[in-house]
């Protein structure tokens, strides 16, 4: 149980075209969703906080409108990178709670990850 | 501020041999620990978890971890390790109820036979 799987798991595309990025949580619901960013060779960065039916909360310095996220449903959420550059090529990674595990489940369940470049 | 410390970037141990994994955090509040392992091009795993209770945790994979409050620290260790352990390991910190987890920059383990 508690699978999150992401799609595509890489992609790449030109300089000024925008990127859609799907995470689902497979077996459970979701309430919230988190879209993390990792550079070669670091750590995972938040980057923003996704809540069911409203809109994501971004990490300081995140730009908002450059990667929107949507999280329509308890078990989708969307990360569209818009107008890609070469400096937004990562591999992004979701994770979501399990929303039936109530306020005593701080465990995230991450998906595989998406591998961006952008040329 | 809010921040997980692992000193060593790279580790390179002997198949069969113990491993300890250093982790060290800054916390305002009551910290909830995590250790996850990440394979080449693969998402997180959870190794295992620290809520509260015995300060010894066990996880998957036989991992174990110990938290030490005054120490600050949730070192990671493994008995005896095996090949398919390579991979790079990250210490994480949050809130109980929260929903930011803070990572440490990594550790990078190699296992050489």
């Amino acid at each position: 149980g508690a699978v999150v799987s992401q799609h595509p798991s890489w992609v790449i595309c030109k300089s000024g075209t925008s990127v859609k990025i799907e995470c689902r949580s497979l077996d459970f619901q979701a309430t919230t969703m988190f879209w993390y960013r990792q550079f070669p060779k670091q750590s995972l960065m938040l980057m923003a906080t996704s809540n069911e039916g409203s809109k994501a909360t971004y990490e300081q310095g995140v730009e908002k409108d450059k990667f929107l996220i949507n999280h329509a449903s308890l078990t989708l959420s969307t990360l569209t990178v818009t107008s890609a550059h070469p400096e937004d090529s990562s591999f992004y990674i979701c994770s979501a709670r399990d929303q039936a595990g109530g306020l005593n489940s701080d465990e995230q369940f991450f998906g595989p990850g998406t591998r961006l470049t952008v040329l | 501020a809010q921040s997980v410390t692992q000193p060593d970037i790279h580790i390179t141990v002997s198949e069969g041999a113990s491993l300890e994994l250093r982790c060290n955090y800054s916390y305002g509040a009551t910290p909830y620990l995590f250790w996850y392992v990440q394979s080449p091009g693969q998402g997180l795993q959870l190794l295992l978890k620290y809520f509260s209770g015995d300060t010894l945790v066990q996880g998957i994979k036989g991992f174990e971890a110990e938290f030490k409050r005054s120490q600050s620290s949730f070192n990671l260790r493994k008995p005896s390790v095996h090949w398919s352990d390579a991979a790079e390991y990250f210490c994480a910190v949050g809130a109980r109820y929260g929903n930011k987890l803070v990572f440490g920059a990594g550790t990078i383990l190699r296992v050489k036979s």
